[in-house]
Parts: C-alpha cells; sequence; structure tokens
C-alpha cells in the first residue's frame, strides 16, 4: 500500500488566480493519477502524472488549465489556472506501488472553493 | 471500461453481513472486478480485487459468480464506520484507468 499526503486541505480562491495542490507518496510508485470530484458526483479522472514526461489528459482537461508536474517518483504537483466558480470541486491524487495501475491508493482530498 | 450496474442504496444493521450486488455483463476474460469505497469527505479506499476466484482480505470478501457477470461485495459484520459510497468498476486498458460511476450508497443503521 501506500500513504499519500495532499497540501492544502482546503483552500477558498479569488477568480482568476491559480493554485498549486501538492502530493506527496510515502514509497516511490509508478503511476500517480489526479481526479476532480465536483459537488455531489462521483470522481472524474483529469491525466495521468508521468515522471520525467509529459501528463497524460483525459478527454476535456488540457494543460493550459490544468499543468501537472512530476519531478520524482514520490511527489507530483497539479495547478488549477485563471479559476473560475466552477473549478469549485474536490481534487485528489492517487498513486499506484505496484504493477497493477487499478490498484491505486488515494490522499485525502484539496476542496477548493473558487469565489 | 465495462459498463457495471449497481443499485443506487441499500441498508444494513450493524452487525449484519452486508452484500453489494455489481452487475457487469460485458466483462472480458482477462478483466479484473475491483471494488472501493469513498466515506464521507475522505478519498476513496481500495477495498478488494478479484479475477475469477473468490477473494477475501481482512475488509471484505469478493464472491463472483462463475459466468462473470456479477460479483458481491461482502462486509461480513458491517459497523456504522463502513456507511460509504461502494463503487464496482471493471478497469480496461493498458494502463487500467479506474472510472467511478454512482456508486452504492450503504447506510449501517444502529
Amino acid at each position: 500500500s501506500a500513504v499519500i499526503s495532499q497540501k492544502p486541505s482546503r483552500d477558498i480562491c479569488q477568480r482568476g488566480t491559480s493554485l498549486t495542490i501538492q502530493c506527496q507518496v510515502d514509497s516511490q510508485v509508478t503511476m500517480m493519477f489526479w481526479y476532480r470530484q465536483q459537488p455531489g458526483q462521483s470522481l472524474t479522472l483529469i491525466a495521468t502524472a508521468n515522471q520525467g514526461s509529459e501528463a497524460t489528459y483525459e478527454s476535456g482537461f488540457v494543460i493550459d488549465k490544468f499543468p501537472i508536474s512530476r519531478p520524482n517518483l514520490t511527489f507530483s504537483t497539479l495547478t488549477v489556472s485563471n479559476m473560475s466558480p466552477e473549478d469549485s470541486s474536490i481534487y485528489l491524487c492517487s498513486a499506484s506501488p505496484g504493477g497493477r495501475t487499478d490498484t491505486q491508493y488515494f490522499g485525502p482530498g484539496t476542496r477548493l472553493t473558487v469565489l | 471500461d465495462a459498463k457495471t450496474t449497481q443499485p443506487t442504496s441499500m441498508d444494513c444493521a450493524e452487525g449484519r453481513a452486508a452484500n453489494l450486488p455489481c452487475n457487469h455483463s460485458t466483462i472480458s476474460g482477462n478483466e479484473y472486478v475491483y471494488w472501493y469505497r469513498q466515506i464521507h469527505s475522505q478519498g476513496p479506499q481500495y477495498i478488494i480485487h478479484g479475477l475469477k476466484n473468490n477473494e477475501t482480505n481482512e475488509m471484505a470478501s469478493l464472491i463472483i459468480t462463475e459466468d462473470r457477470k456479477s460479483s458481491t461485495l461482502i462486509l461480513p459484520h458491517a459497523t456504522l464506520r463502513d456507511t460509504a459510497v461502494y463503487y464496482c468498476i471493471v478497469p480496461t486498458g493498458a494502463n487500467s484507468k479506474l472510472t467511478f460511476g454512482k456508486g452504492i450508497t450503504l447506510s449501517v443503521r444502529p
């Protein structure tokens, strides 16, 4: 298994600003992922954070809006850029420590409110 | 992902077994069945996964039918802390991605 921590746990931001969310894993992992959970909804995968290369984005998500860094095997960041109230969501990161990427361990999430 | 179908909600009494069903009639031969849960205000938690055989761990048991078209997650002695949304997922693709549906909301009553 893996223990995932995220910073910040919550934030309230003004529209037009950007917020960077950090995700730290307690062990080296191959795959890291970023999800969004809008109010009352299920999780939606934003992108796969690849170590040493650009993230792989899902349909509907673009790098300019959600730039991702993955500088090493234990850390990743997600930036929510030029925020609007529609970006108010919980953002979660996950990690897949083993060979199977479908066994993922999730962080506690970052609750973002955009005013 | 192979589509999964779950009831919207169910409840059970504390201390009793909770049996959560899932249909996945389009599952392929090499696709696994995964279960996650999300307790309110927390990140999802991996529970268990299986391919063909029944599986058991410290959290739950997973019973998969012989034709693999459905499965049941069993929490043998449900507690109030097991109240959560439970997701049955059949990941597909080379780098298997998790597609979370609406899940089933389990309410454990005292």
